[in-house]
């Protein structure tokens, strides 16, 4: 019964490809977002969605592109991957100003 | 917009001793204010939270903080460590109104040596 979960865990892709990492909440939240953390452990937001709506787009290269079907997925999709989208992945999920509820994490590594 | 400053990157605390990680930040707008704990290879988990009332807040695990408005601070502290609090804490400040996007620190590595 884990409350936000996404998949895959781990990502190993050859620069250039095209991946994409998929989340899922249970808890009835109307709002998701995207952060990514780098090797250094820096979190940064880059998207929200709220009821399927974007609201949140921080300054991301166009080569990221978030899709959210209904309420309770946010999927990311990463079109060309660089070197540099190495990092781990988080999507979490919230209630209006409720506390956000974070996954466990996808650990992208380009080779 | 808003920024946090975790002033401490590593600190080293010997087990049962207190401790406390330093947390600022600065906003043009009033903000809510979180500590979320990130242990090796997991995902964060939320350990407390100012949302408005009382100053002082409870959190799990033990650890509390207290938020000072006119210092804009909210430091973490827990009186007695122990080994499995060794993780990455990270201090997160969202606005009250508007999208609720977090702004995190650059967290701070609280290791518990026996």
């Amino acid at each position: 019964d884990t409350a936000v979960s996404q998949t895959p865990k781990y990502l190993v892709t050859q620069m250039g490809n095209d991946k994409s990492i998929k989340c899922e909440q249970n808890l009835g939240h109307d709002t998701m977002y995207w952060y990514k953390q780098d090797s250094k452990k820096f979190l940064k937001i880059m998207f929200s969605y709220n009821n399927k709506e974007l609201i949140i787009n921080e300054t991301v290269p166009n080569r990221f592109s978030p899709k959210s079907p209904d309420k309770a997925h946010l999927n990311l999709h990463i079109n060309s991957l660089e070197l540099g989208d190495s990092a781990v992945y988080f999507c979490a999920s919230s209630q209006a100003d409720q506390p956000q509820h974070f996954g466990d994490g996808t650990r992208l590594s380009i080779l | 917009a808003q920024s946090v400053t975790q002033l401490d990157s590593q600190v080293p605390v010997f087990e049962e001793a207190p401790v406390e990680l330093r947390c600022n930040y600065s906003s043009s707008v009033s903000v809510y204010l979180f500590w979320y704990v990130q242990y090796p290879n997991q995902g964060l988990q939320l350990l407390l939270k100012y949302l408005s009332g009382s100053t002082l807040v409870k959190g799990i695990n033990g650890f509390e903080a207290e938020f000072n408005k006119s210092q804009t601070s909210f430091h973490l502290r827990k009186p007695s460590v122990h080994i499995s609090d060794t993780a990455e804490y990270f201090c997160a400040v969202s606005p009250l109104k508007g999208a609720q996007k977090l702004v995190f620190g650059q967290g701070t590595r609280l290791t518990i040596n026996p």
